[in-house]
């Protein structure tokens, strides 16, 4: 069955620092890839996917992340985090063609002003 | 359009009780679906439907039933609500299965 890690569990950082959080799958066949953001209170926000194309992509808010194929990995960056950044992140993979959804237990995100 | 709505947004339940919780979109997607979301375990898929009259299991689908019997609606039950179903619990959809998630805004079951 496939899986998704996501390295840390809690990130703490200071404003104006610079942001990665790691993501990888199992799954050996295509698939599609996504970065979801919950702010405090609030539902599910899609940050950015990835179908196919150039692996680095860009969302919104100033967030990019990288597939590397090789390393099934979709690690999400900032390169300066504001305090409106706090939220929880989560990463997500679907098989393409794939009806199974499946998220990563997702990194806690605090800024510090 | 209103995205996807869900009611109603917290509900406490007694073991045993049943309920059922409702799931709208008005974006015409045919995919949708049903998470629960349990700290440190991310979002588990409880059960989700490709299009009217078409459901399926997820992962954890053990004590839920779900029907679509329209585009649009796709209520989740709760047969004989337990404590482990204490969970915050979001419906999503899409426009089909590989496409990211559009997510409502949450409903907080707490089961006493």
């Amino acid at each position: 069955a496939q899986s998704v890690s996501q390295h840390n569990h809690h990130v703490i950082l200071s404003e104006a620092a610079s942001l990665e959080l790691g993501c990888n799958y199992s799954y050996g066949g295509t698939v599609n890839l996504f970065w979801y953001v919950q702010y405090p209170g609030q539902h599910l926000q899609l940050l950015l996917k990835y179908f196919s194309g150039d692996p680095l992509v860009k969302g919104i808010k100033g967030f990019e992340a990288e597939f590397i194929k090789s390393k099934f990995s979709f690690n999400l960056r900032k390169p300066s985090v504001q305090w409106s950044d706090t939220a929880e992140y989560f990463c997500a993979v679907n098989p393409l063609y794939g009806q199974n959804f499946v998220f990563g237990p997702g990194t806690r995100l605090s800024v510090l002003p | 359009n209103a995205g996807v709505t869900q009611t109603p947004k917290f509900q406490v339940l007694k073991t045993g009780q049943s309920m059922t919780l409702q799931c709208a979109q008005d974006m015409n997607h045919e995919y949708m679906s049903w998470y629960r979301q349990d700290p440190g375990m991310g979002l588990r898929l409880i059960h989700y439907s490709v299009g009217a009259g078409i459901t399926d299991q997820g992962e954890v689908p053990n004590g839920y039933n779900v029907s679509r019997s329209t585009t649009e609606d796709f209520p989740l039950r709760l047969l004989s609500a337990a404590p482990s179903q204490t969970s915050v619990y979001f419906c999503a959809s899409s426009k089909d299965p590989s496409n990211g998630r559009y997510f409502g805004p949450g409903t907080r079951l707490t089961v006493t």
